[in-house]
């Protein structure tokens, strides 16, 4: 398996602007995580899905922030409008839930943020 | 809400030495599981071991082990023989379990930065 991916790697955006970061997860893996890794505030997280459906998006910052995920196989984190303060790494998860025995976090390689 | 501590920001050990990592958390629940991942310079996590709560045997994996201890909410990270390719960020974390299914994300602590001395 390729593993999660994020798209992309890296992203350079100037204040103001709209960001948007993309996580393809594991193929069968019904839960999906979005992670912030910041210096200050450590790793974070900021919203779950199951089965494409949001469990709880109580770590989403504020109202600029929102996430999506149309299907199985594909997640959207936006930003707008960013500001610098949302500099960051940000994370992408899954995992495949099943009784009695929990399944591991796979996270992607993760999409380092800067906003000038 | 769940809290997660790394007391060691930074801890440096010789080569084919033995370390071991800190990690302290507190919960009201019973039924949760423990990580340990790493994250070298390239910042991939990895797991590196967990440790499901209602197990009372430690988990082990090669050169990495834990002592677990649910009373005192203690998850410590032991690594025999360390190795340069060990050196990187190590983030104890805590996930819920619920009954009927399903998990929340994990909480994470601040981390601990090991260093290899060769």
């Amino acid at each position: 398996d390729a593993g999660v991916i994020q798209s992309p790697r890296h992203e350079v955006t100037e204040m103001g602007q709209e960001v948007t970061l993309r996580c393809k997860p594991i193929s069968g893996h019904d839960y999906l995580f979005w992670y912030r890794q910041t210096m200050m505030r450590g790793l974070e997280l900021l919203i779950y899905f199951n089965n494409n459906v949001p469990i709880d998006d109580s770590g989403m910052p504020e109202d600029r922030f929102s996430a999506k995920m149309p299907n199985a196989s594909f997640s959207t984190l936006k930003i707008q409008p960013s500001e610098p303060r949302d500099s960051a790494v940000y994370f992408c998860a899954s995992s495949r839930e099943g009784l009695p025995e929990i399944d591991t976090q796979y996270f992607g390689p993760g999409t380092r943020l800067t906003v000038l | 809400a769940q809290t997660v501590t790394q007391s060691q920001p930074e801890m440096s050990v010789q080569e084919a030495e033995t370390v071991t990592l800190s990690c302290t958390y507190d919960t009201s629940e019973s039924d949760y599981y423990l990580f340990w991942y790493k994250q070298p310079p390239s910042r991939q996590m990895i797991l590196v071991i967990r440790q499901e709560a209602y197990k009372q045997q430690n988990a082990t994996e090669n050169r990495f082990s834990v002592n677990f201890q649910k009373a005192a909410k203690s998850f410590s990270l032991k690594i025999s023989d360390s190795q340069l390719g060990d050196a990187a960020m190590y983030f104890c974390a805590y996930r819920r379990m619920y009954s009927g299914g399903g998990a929340d994300g994990l909480t994470f602590g601040k981390g601990t930065h090991l260093i290899i001395q060769p």
